[in-house]
């Protein structure tokens, strides 16, 4: 089956320390991946997305990540975490037609003083 | 402004009750789906429509309905058959054209049994 695996369901990091939230999937072929940033009783928004081309993406708020295709792996990273950047983050890949997604289990990041 | 609408935000059920949550957009979307969160679960999809008056089952549909009478609205029936029906509910909506498309993202419906 085709998944999404987040490691680590909690981060905690300093505030100007280094976000990095860690995100595999498995599949035969590329799939086309996303991260979602959501806040307490909100949706989920978009903070970047890889299709094809540049494996380096760069998203929304200062994040990007980078499609590494050996390591199936599509980690999300910020240089310095502001305390605003306090949400949950949710990796997604797509399944099949209709751009069906399947979700990770999500991270959790709190920044801390 | 362009987006989806949820509502109610938040919404109160008696046990034995069917409640029905709404979401509509404007964003000209074909397709529109309905995701369930539970803590520490992540998202879950329970419908999905492509087109209007047609829609599949998700992962975990028992218990719930849909229609899709008009490309902007996709509401959702919590029905008396699902066990545990309290949670969040996201709906979602994409474009078909392409690939690679993003799902936008409604604010959600906190859905409570009493």
């Amino acid at each position: 089956a085709q998944s999404v695996t987040q490691l680590g369901s909690h981060v905690s990091v300093s505030e100007g320390a280094l976000v990095l939230l860690r995100c595999n999937y498995s599949s035969s072929v590329p799939p086309y991946l996303f991260w979602y940033v959501q806040y307490p009783n909100q949706g989920l928004q978009l903070l970047l997305k890889y299709t094809t081309g540049a494996t380096l993406v760069k998203g929304i708020n200062g994040f990007e990540a980078e499609f590494k295709k050996s390591e199936t792996s599509f980690h999300l990273t910020k240089p310095s975490a502001h305390m605003s950047d306090a949400a949950e983050y949710f990796c997604a890949r797509n399944t099949g037609t209709a751009s069906k997604l399947t979700f990770g289990t999500g991270t959790r990041l709190q920044v801390t003083l | 402004d362009g987006g989806i609408t949820q509502s109610p935000k938040y919404l109160f059920r008696k046990e034995g009750q069917n409640v029905t949550l709404s979401c509509e957009q404007n964003l000209n979307h074909d397709a529109m789906y309905w995701y369930r969160q539970d803590p520490g679960q992540g998202l879950r999809l329970i419908y999905y429509s492509q087109i209007v008056n047609d829609f599949q089952k998700g992962d975990i549909a028992e218990g719930y309905s849909v229609s899709r009478e008009k490309k902007e609205s996709f509401p959702l029936t919590v029905t008396s058959a699902q066990k545990n029906p309290t949670a969040f509910y996201l709906c979602a909506s994409s474009s078909l054209t392409g690939g690679g498309n993003e799902q936008f993202f409604g604010p959600g419906t906190r859905l409570t049994v009493l």
